[in-house]
């Protein structure tokens, strides 16, 4: 079956750095997906990994391990407007997109 | 920048009824997604469609039906509105190229469907 697995909430501070982990179990493997989603808006892609590795995008970075089934976002230098939920999203093996129920950042001053 | 655009950002309507969503997307993307997100439950696949005319079931289909005639519009359409129909939908399209399943999807800002 398809399971993804993140926190359901996590706190930082502003200038700080935020891990948010996802894990996940699917049959079929072809890649992982980061949004991020402010509240009452759409959610806006952020990255997609699929070879294992850390890929950085300014201060984001998305990490992915296949062999564990792990992937984590990596946030810096954290700011006010990063408060928001990220989802992660893996595809399943009928090529649908199945998505984590999301992580709510809180960002504190 | 792709434009996804869903008719009503908030909507009220009373059991019974069959409500209609519409979404636009102006990218030329063959895939469009309906989706709903309730709290604690997160995004589920309602329906989608990868070609006009052409529709596959998501996750939780019952109550619910989907039309696309034209290629930048996809709608969602619930027979007979139901309370536990009160949710977010969400409409998103995404790019053809390879797999259907690695191409980022872009979202509309959602409607927010109250059933009394």
């Amino acid at each position: 079956g398809q399971n993804i697995d993140q926190p359901t909430e996590m706190t930082a501070t502003e200038g700080a750095i935020v891990q948010i982990n996802c894990t996940y179990q699917t049959s079929g493997f072809n890649g992982l997906f980061w949004y991020q989603q402010h509240a009452g808006e759409a959610p806006t892609f952020l990255s997609y990994n699929v070879l294992d590795g850390l890929e950085e995008k300014g201060r984001f970075s998305s990490f992915l391990s296949r062999s564990k089934g792990y992937s984590y976002l990596l946030l810096k230098e954290l700011q006010m407007k990063d408060s928001a939920s990220y989802l992660c999203a893996v595809p399943n093996r009928d090529d649908k997109i199945i998505f984590g129920k999301g992580t709510r950042l809180h960002i504190l001053p | 920048d792709v434009k996804v655009t869903q008719s009503s950002r908030y909507l009220v309507k009373r059991t019974g009824e069959k409500v209609f969503l519409e979404c636009v997307q102006d990218m030329d993307h063959e895939n469009m997604f309906w989706y709903r997100q309730d709290p604690g439950l997160g995004l589920r696949l309602i329906y989608f469609s990868y070609d006009v005319k052409m529709k596959e079931k998501g996750d939780i289909p019952e109550g619910y039906s989907v039309s696309r005639e034209k290629k930048e519009r996809f709608s969602l359409i619930l027979e007979s509105a139901s309370t536990n129909q009160t949710s977010m939908y969400l409409c998103a399209s995404s790019d053809l190229e390879g797999r259907v399943s690695n191409q980022p999807q872009h979202f509309g800002d959602g409607t927010r469907l109250s059933i009394l």
